[in-house]
């Protein structure tokens, strides 16, 4: 596997407020993936993060609420724009296509705990 | 797109006793199903994984058995352990997809002394 480290581990916003996430992996990975789970509950994609180009985003999920950028193999970042209450989740990112690995398989970050006021 | 559903929600077994998780998917071109164990407040962590061109995997004391024809794999736990209680999600993906992960919505194990 490899390293995949996220930065903050956790914040406590205010409404209306927006938060960068990072997502740094030790090794060049081909796919990048941001997830939200929810408290108690599964993980939902968000989107797929491609580099050097615009985010693929899943239903329900908009690029002005969560812009994305990749801009090389190792680096993402994931912004919680104007966040509400209803934002509150942990915020996990996810590579796949790593060295030495299968393509398919997945290993995630710590994520990221969003408290939003 | 594809749908996971996970079975059963909550599962509490005594310590030694063996615990089955099932999952069905709907979408007949998903060829990867991992599945990932996660504790409290930690990150999701891959156990065992199983593609469509077997039929069971086994790891030590965790197998992962797959039928395509009924579109749903279960992973076995033999021998449970308390430190097996977690939270285990299954997931479906298709490789054609970019490996998207289609995730279940979890089973909390409970393993008691």
């Amino acid at each position: 596997s490899a390293v995949i480290s996220q930065k903050p581990s956790r914040d406590i916003c205010q409404r209306g407020t927006s938060l960068t996430i990072q997502c740094q992996v030790d090794s060049q990975v081909t796919m990048m993936f941001w997830y939200r789970q929810q408290p108690g509950q599964s993980l939902t994609l968000i989107a797929t993060a491609n580099q050097g180009s615009e985010a693929t985003y899943e239903s329900g999920f908009v690029i002005d609420k969560f812009p994305i950028s990749r801009p090389n193999l190792t680096f993402s970042t994931l912004t919680v724009s104007n966040m509400s209450p209803e934002d509150s989740s942990i915020y996990l990112c996810s590579v796949g296509g790593l060295p030495r690995a299968i393509a398919d398989t997945q290993y995630f970050g710590p994520g990221t705990r969003l408290t939003v006021l | 797109g594809e749908n996971v559903e996970q079975h059963p929600s909550t599962l509490s077994v005594q310590e030694g006793d063996s615990a089955v998780i099932k999952c069905t998917y709907s979408d007949s071109a998903s060829n990867y199903f991992p599945w990932y164990k996660q504790e409290l407040g930690k990150r999701p962590q891959l156990i065992i994984d199983i593609r469509s061109n077997v039929g069971e995997k086994k790891d030590q004391r965790i197998a992962v058995t797959l039928n395509k024809t009924a579109k749903h794999f279960s992973l076995h736990i033999t021998e449970t352990q308390p430190e097996d209680s977690a939270v285990y999600f299954c997931a479906a993906s298709y490789t054609g997809t970019a490996s998207k992960l289609t995730f279940g919505t979890g089973t909390r194990l409970q393993v008691t002394l």
